[in-house]
């Protein structure tokens, strides 16, 4: 079975520090995924990555970045927190082509932002 | 409007009971996935179909592509069915995963 693990499941940080998400997979996939998840809003992605050192803008980008220097670890970082960015925060994989694969979800981080 | 649309919203059923969820979308896709998340986050993948019907145990995945609608049953639900149903369809044009808001499923004992 696919393996996606995040480092934290909960996460309590303050306005304007640097956050670091980090997710594992242990698949050997092509495809990471970050996404958060809002009440009423679904899941909306934020940065994907096809392959190392490789990343791609989504949905809602502002005020995120991401660093992929391995293929199984994909991180997010959030360069100077704010109360906006409190939510779930969930990775997925997938192999390599994006339609006809299924991704693979961690458990999720709740990030609170005081 | 959303291009994945899931209804209801939130349902509340007795065990036993035979459950059905809704999704319509609005733009072209090349698959459907259905998901289950389960208090606590974590999200599974339960189907990812783009014509006809599958079947894993209890749960049934349909779609129609000519009608944009996908419905996801249950049979014989039981209180451990209870979670978030999410429609997901991968946007053709977009090369990525749009998602519905999600059904919140609960089966009382």
């Amino acid at each position: 079975d696919v393996k996606v693990t995040q480092s934290s499941r909960y996460l309590v940080k303050r306005t304007g520090e640097k956050v670091f998400l980090e997710c594992v997979q242990d698949m050997d996939h092509e495809n990471m995924f970050w996404y958060r998840q809002d009440p009423g809003l679904g899941l909306r992605l934020i940065y994907f990555s096809y392959d190392v050192k490789m990343k791609e803008k989504g949905d809602i980008p502002e005020g995120y970045s991401v660093s992929r220097e391995k293929k199984e670890r994909f991180s997010l970082i959030l360069e100077s927190a704010s109360t906006n960015q409190t939510s779930m925060y969930l990775c997925a994989s997938s192999l390599g082509g994006f339609s006809n694969q299924p991704q693979h979800f961690g458990d999720g981080t709740r990030l609170s932002i005081l | 409007k959303n291009e994945v649309e899931q209804s209801p919203q939130n349902l509340t059923a007795q065990e036993g009971e035979f459950i059905t969820i809704n999704c319509s979308y609005s733009v072209g896709i090349s698959a459907l996935h259905w998901l289950q998340q389960h208090p606590g986050g974590g999200i599974v993948s339960l189907f990812m179909l783009s014509s006809g019907k599958k079947k894993h145990g209890r749960l049934i995945a349909t779609i129609n592509i000519q009608e944009k609608h996908s419905s996801l049953h249950i049979t014989a639900s039981h209180p451990r069915d209870s979670a978030v149903y999410i429609c997901a369809v991968f946007h053709q044009g977009a090369q990525k995963l749009v998602f519905g808001q999600g059904t919140r499923l609960t089966i009382n004992p």
